[in-house]
């Protein structure tokens, strides 16, 4: 199955807001408000940054938000910073195929 | 602390099997939908499987059906994938994940990741 679609980059200053989209389909990103974003730094695990669409985890920096409208998720990442440069995945459940979970092809951040 | 720790991987040739651990601590463990995500080195993240917390639920994704087998043990805390037929296409980083929402995805908390080459 086809991943969820990314942009390949986005990059911006340091203090500079930002939002990476997520585009799925009415079967997976428009169906259900099970949407998460992985933060990846190279060469290590991901990390959970939002779920359920908007939900922060425990300990992540309130500059990440996530929000979706329709088809399309976003995360927004206000004041940017040099650590936050990292890939960035989203992720939503789907019934595209019975019961899964489906991955965005992933956006590379870069903190110019 | 959560913590996850796969262990299993390593070289094997087209055709052959192969079986991950995934041993858990810090948690209920079976509490808890578990999954396997994969990752070619330089690539995206490529969900696997899931097993719910009792262990009577799980899916695959498409291109494993059949040839991947999730299970887990509660009792010794740890989640295995047992990978038969295995590809060259198979080769990846396997990552194991806790599920905080009903096996929906929302995965906090990861292993470090254990390395599967498929090669002749």
């Amino acid at each position: 199955q086809s991943a969820l679609t990314q942009p390949a980059s986005v990059s911006g200053s340091p203090g500079q807001w930002i939002t990476i989209s997520c585009t799925g389909t009415s079967s997976d990103v428009g169906a259900y408000n099970y949407v998460s974003w992985f933060q990846q730094h190279p060469g290590k695990a991901p990390k959970l940054m939002i779920y359920e669409v908007s939900n922060r985890p425990s300990g992540v920096s309130d500059r990440f938000s996530g929000s979706k409208s329709g088809n399309t998720a976003s995360l927004a990442i206000s004041g940017l910073q040099p650590e936050d440069e990292a890939d960035y995945y989203c992720s939503s459940y789907t019934h595209r195929s019975i019961n899964t979970v489906i991955f965005g092809g992933g956006t590379k951040v870069t903190v110019l | 602390e959560v913590q996850l720790v796969e262990s299993g991987g390593g070289l094997v040739h087209p055709g052959g099997s192969l079986r991950l651990s995934c041993a858990a601590s810090g948690l209920t463990f079976s509490n808890y939908w578990m999954h396997w995500v994969r990752q070619v080195p330089g690539m995206g993240l490529v969900w696997v499987s899931r097993i719910r917390g009792d262990g009577a639920d799980s899916n695959y994704a498409d291109s494993v059906k059949g040839r991947f087998t999730i299970s887990r043990d509660n009792a010794k805390n740890t989640m295995y994938l047992q990978m038969n037929s295995l590809r060259p296409e198979d080769t990846a980083v396997y990552y194991c994940a806790r599920d905080v929402v009903l096996g929906s995805g929302s995965l906090d908390g990861w292993g470090q990741g254990t390395l599967v080459t498929v090669s002749s």
